[in-house]
């Protein structure tokens, strides 16, 4: 069974660009998360869909950020326009519908804004 | 508010016990997990503990008590491929929908 997987494993833009980052959730899992981890912190929530549905979006930073999962199979996270601040590692993670406690994390996105 | 405390770094050498605490406050506590994470990897499951008590797998067991807001990771017979971050995490039901808020982690180092 594949695992998580993610796209661009790094990402280095300029500051006002625009940055779409993708997951590929494990076949079948209806949740899918999307976190981020700056440098030495927290390892951040930003949202959580199920299937195509948003159930929980507080976690997300501002307007720049829009997150999509048309369909309720991959995911994007869209960010635009790029900030310094959004430089971080990207994490998606996906879970079984039904007392799915196990999240499957992918391997993360690196985005770096310079 | 919620949030998570977990030291920032143990060390400790091959074949000892080391134990990393988290204690947390949150408004709607459904249960706690652990995650093991190595330097530029994916952050990969230990452990949940829903009910008070030691739960154990292997050389890993977790601890949870709901009444102190506590739980720990105990990691037995250390090796050195034990070197990582460790995130304990919430599963949370504050706004209805479950939500996992992860503390700041705790770096291990396994000494020879």
């Amino acid at each position: 069974e594949a695992g998580v997987t993610q796209f661009p494993s790094h990402s280095v833009i300029e500051k006002g660009q625009t940055v779409t980052l993708r997951c590929d959730p494990i076949s079948g899992h209806d949740n899918l998360y999307w976190y981020r981890r700056v440098m030495g912190k927290e390892i951040k929530f930003l949202l959580h869909f199920v299937k195509e549905s948003k159930q929980d979006e507080s976690g997300m930073p501002n307007n720049r950020f829009l997150a999509e999962r048309t369909g309720g199979t991959y995911s994007t996270l869209k960010v635009q326009p790029a900030e310094l601040e959004d430089s971080g590692v990207y994490f998606c993670a996906s879970s079984q519908s039904l007392g799915g406690v196990e999240q499957y994390f992918g391997p993360g996105t690196r985005l770096t804004v310079t | 508010g919620q949030s998570l405390e977990q030291p920032s770094e143990v060390t400790a050498v091959e074949g000892a016990i080391v134990q990393i605490n988290c204690t947390y406050q949150t408004s709607g506590f459904y249960g706690l997990s652990w995650y093991q994470q190595h330097d530029g990897g994916a952050p990969t499951f230990l452990s949940y503990n829903a009910l008070d008590g030691l739960e154990e797998t292997g050389r890993f067991s977790s601890f949870l008590s709901r009444s102190d807001s506590y739980g720990y990771l105990l990691l037995q017979e250390l090796q050195m491929k034990d070197s990582a971050s460790y995130f304990c995490a919430v599963r949370d039901r504050g706004s209805g929908t479950y939500k996992y808020i992860f503390g700041t982690g705790t770096r291990l180092k396994v000494l020879a």
